[in-house]
């Protein structure tokens, strides 16, 4: 089935602790993206890649780093984990420019204590 | 700055209509989004409006100003499922999707 696979479902992960989220598309869309999802802020981009080998920030790219070694792989990492990162993390692709039809993940929901 | 703004919550009853209002000052426009996300769901596309004007699907209706930076969704015959967070988001100048908090819809019996 196309579409997006997201790794963990979820996480308790203790604070300082390095932490990857995995993403991974089979639609070969050229566009990925990582938004955080916090109650009454809605969704915030992290990073994203245009095409793999580019990466740049988003709003909200301070504490996460991502790479684009291919098409179908976009990872965030978390260096060194913070409360504050406390959300729910959704990875996105899309075929276009403009981010027309943005497919989503099913979401990580993480929790750092 | 960039700024889209929905009505936080709203409640309506089954079998009735509900119009979601959004509206947005972006740098730039170029389409705006509507997606529908069920609780502890990812969101899923209902709807892109680029031109002015009303675009039909099925019971969701959605409709663009640009003039005025204004859309509303539409949803019709509503039904019990169509409990959700309904979220609107604009595409900027940099071809980026600015996205609103969203409008918790309640369906009441």
């Amino acid at each position: 089935i196309a579409g997006i696979t997201q790794a963990p479902t979820s996480q308790i992960l203790a604070a300082g602790r390095r932490m990857t989220l995995r993403c991974t598309q089979d639609m070969r869309h050229n566009a990925m993206y990582w938004y955080r999802q916090d109650l009454g802020l809605g969704l915030r981009l992290i990073h994203y890649s245009n095409t793999a080998g580019t990466t740049g920030k988003g709003e909200v790219p301070d504490g996460y780093s991502v790479s684009r070694a291919n098409t179908d792989d976009f990872p965030l990492t978390l260096a060194s984990a913070v409360p504050s990162q406390t959300s729910v993390y959704f990875c996105a692709s899309s075929d276009g420019q403009g981010g027309y039809g943005y497919t989503f993940g099913s979401g990580t929901r993480l929790t750092v204590v | 700055g960039q700024n889209i703004d929905q009505p936080t919550e709203m409640t309506a009853t089954e079998g009735a209509i509900v119009q979601i209002n959004c509206t947005y000052q972006t740098s730039g426009f170029n389409g705006l989004f509507w997606y529908q996300q069920h609780a502890g769901e990812a969101p899923t596309f209902l709807s892109y409006n680029v031109l002015d004007g009303l675009e039909e699907k099925g019971r969701f209706s959605s409709f663009l100003s640009r003039s005025k930076g204004y859309s509303y969704l539409l949803l019709k015959e509503l039904q019990m499922k169509d409990s959700a967070s309904y979220l609107c988001a604009v595409v900027d100048s940099n071809y980026q999707l600015i996205w609103g908090a969203g409008t918790k819809l309640i369906i009441k019996p």
